[in-house]
């Protein structure tokens, strides 16, 4: 069974602090995806990253695929209120997605 | 009104109810999906409808029945439910299925929030 690991579980921070997240695997995934799901909404796609060793830069998001493409980690600089919600990884293999458990993020005025 | 949107957004029914969930999009997309939302597991996919076909069906219990009339709309139809069923209920749409194994955007809606007593 492939399974994605998502790390830390949950996140409180102030405003203005940087954050890491980190989705793992053991196993070689083909693309992996980060979506944002705020309170009371589905998830919003962020990006799609399918090399390994690619990093992506969206605003104060950055995201990485590690070389071997089994992980992944997403950086917030200068964390925002507006970035509070559960931020989950999703791994595409065989035409099969895998989705993490999510980190929940907090960020405090 | 564009996206996906999903009705009702909350639900409450008892074990022996029948209830539908009602998913649509106005994004032309020609793939549909239901997934289950529960507190400390990760998104389940429950059915895929391509160009209206059901392609997947990921060993559901029988008291959940999809429709896909058409490639706008998608309902769930709930029977006989059990406690352990309550959760968010999300539909998502994408511009088509996954044929070639690439990666591809989906777009969810809001989810509608079960809860079964």
């Amino acid at each position: 069974t492939q399974l994605l690991e998502q790390s830390p579980q949950f996140l409180s921070i102030q405003e203005g602090e940087n954050l890491t997240v980190y989705c793992n695997s053991s196993s070689v995934f083909s693309s992996l995806q980060w979506y944002r799901q705020e309170p009371g909404e589905g998830p919003v796609l962020l990006v799609t990253v399918v090399t390994g060793g690619e990093v992506k830069k969206l605003k104060r998001l950055t995201f990485q695929f590690g070389d071997a493409r089994k992980d992944s980690s997403l950086h917030i600089t200068a964390a925002q209120p507006g970035d509070t919600g559960l931020y989950l990884c999703v791994a595409g293999n065989n035409r099969k997605l895998i989705w993490g458990l999510g980190t929940s993020l907090a960020v405090n005025p | 009104e564009t996206g996906v949107t999903q009705t009702p957004r909350h639900l409450v029914m008892g074990m022996t109810n029948k209830k539908s969930l009602k998913c649509e999009q106005h994004l032309g997309h020609n793939a549909m999906y239901w997934y289950k939302q529960s507190a400390k597991k990760p998104l389940e996919l429950m059915f895929v409808y391509n160009f209206k076909e059901q392609t997947e069906n990921n060993s559901v219990p029988s008291r959940f029945s999809p429709e896909c009339p058409n490639s706008s709309h998608l309902f769930l139809h709930l029977h006989t439910l059990q406690p352990e069923d309550s959760a968010l209920y999300l539909c998502a749409s994408s511009l088509e299925g996954n044929p070639s194994g690439a990666p591809y955007e989906q777009y969810f809606g809001p989810g509608t929030r079960l809860t079964v007593t």
